[in-house]
C-alpha cells in the first residue's frame, strides 16, 4: 500500500501569508496526486488534481507542484476563508490520503 | 448541480449490520465510477470500497473485505454499502464520492452519514 505523509501537521499563519504544505508518498505516484480542503463538519473539496491542475472554480491563489514522490500545495496569500484542514491524496493505485495539515490562525 | 446525499447511518452494536444509501442527482449516474470513503474522528479520510459504472467491478479495502458489500442501482441513481459484522473501529463518517473520470480524482462528495459502533 502507498503511504502518504504530510508536513507540517499544524501550521499557524496570518491573513496575507504565503503558505506551503508538503506531501511525500512512499513510492512514486506521479502525476496522480490531488489536494483537498476540508472545513469542520463538511466533506472534503477538491482543489488540485494531477499534481498541478486547478479544479474549476478554485481561486488562483492555490497552486500545486511536484513530481515522483514529493509534492507541495501553496496558497500565495492566505484569505480568511482558507483556514481549514488540507489533505493530499494519491490516486495512482487505489486511493490514499495524508493525515492532514490544519491551517490555523496565528 | 451535482448532489450526493447519504443516509442510513446510526448507532449499532458490535457485530451488527447497517445499510448505507447514497442518492445521486444532477449528473448521469450510470456514467461514473463511485466510491465510499470514511473518516474516523480526527483522522484523514480512508477509502472503503469502489464500484465501476456498470457495477460489474468492485474493490474493497483490506479492512472491510468480506464484511462490506458495495452495490448500485443505476435505474434508481443510487449507491449502497451493506455493512455486516461491524466493529468499533468502523466508527466514522461515511461519504459517497464520484470519481471524476479516467485518471481523475474524487470531484464531488456527499455530506456524509455518521456510523457509530458501540456497545
Amino acid at each position: 500500500d502507498i503511504q502518504m505523509t504530510q508536513s507540517p501537521s499544524t501550521l499557524s499563519a496570518s491573513v496575507g501569508d504565503r503558505v506551503t504544505i508538503t506531501c511525500r508518498a512512499s513510492q512514486t505516484v506521479s502525476p496522480w496526486l490531488a489536494w483537498y480542503q476540508q472545513k469542520p463538519g463538511k466533506a472534503p473539496k477538491l482543489l488540485i488534481y494531477k499534481a498541478s491542475s486547478l479544479e474549476s472554480g478554485v481561486p488562483s491563489r492555490f497552486s500545486g507542484s511536484g513530481s515522483g514522490t514529493e509534492f507541495t500545495l501553496t496558497i500565495s496569500s492566505l484569505e480568511p476563508d482558507d483556514f481549514a484542514t488540507y489533505y493530499c491524496q494519491q490516486y495512482n493505485s487505489y486511493w490514499t490520503f495524508g493525515q492532514g495539515t490544519k491551517v490555523e490562525v496565528k | 448541480q451535482v448532489q450526493l446525499v447519504e443516509s442510513g447511518g446510526g448507532l449499532v452494536k458490535p457485530g451488527g449490520s447497517l445499510r448505507l444509501s447514497c442518492a445521486a442527482s444532477g449528473f448521469t449516474f450510470s456514467d461514473y465510477y463511485m466510491i465510499w470513503i470514511r473518516q474516523a474522528p480526527g483522522k484523514g479520510p480512508e477509502w472503503v470500497s469502489y464500484i465501476s459504472d456498470s457495477g460489474k467491478t468492485t474493490f474493497y479495502a483490506d479492512s472491510v473485505k468480506g464484511r462490506f458489500t458495495i452495490s448500485r442501482d443505476n435505474a434508481a441513481n443510487s449507491l449502497y454499502l451493506q455493512m455486516n459484522s461491524l466493529r468499533v473501529e468502523d466508527t466514522a463518517v461515511y461519504y459517497c464520492a464520484r470519481e471524476g473520470g479516467t485518471l481523475l480524482p474524487l470531484d464531488f462528495w456527499g455530506q456524509g452519514t455518521l456510523v457509530t459502533v458501540s456497545s
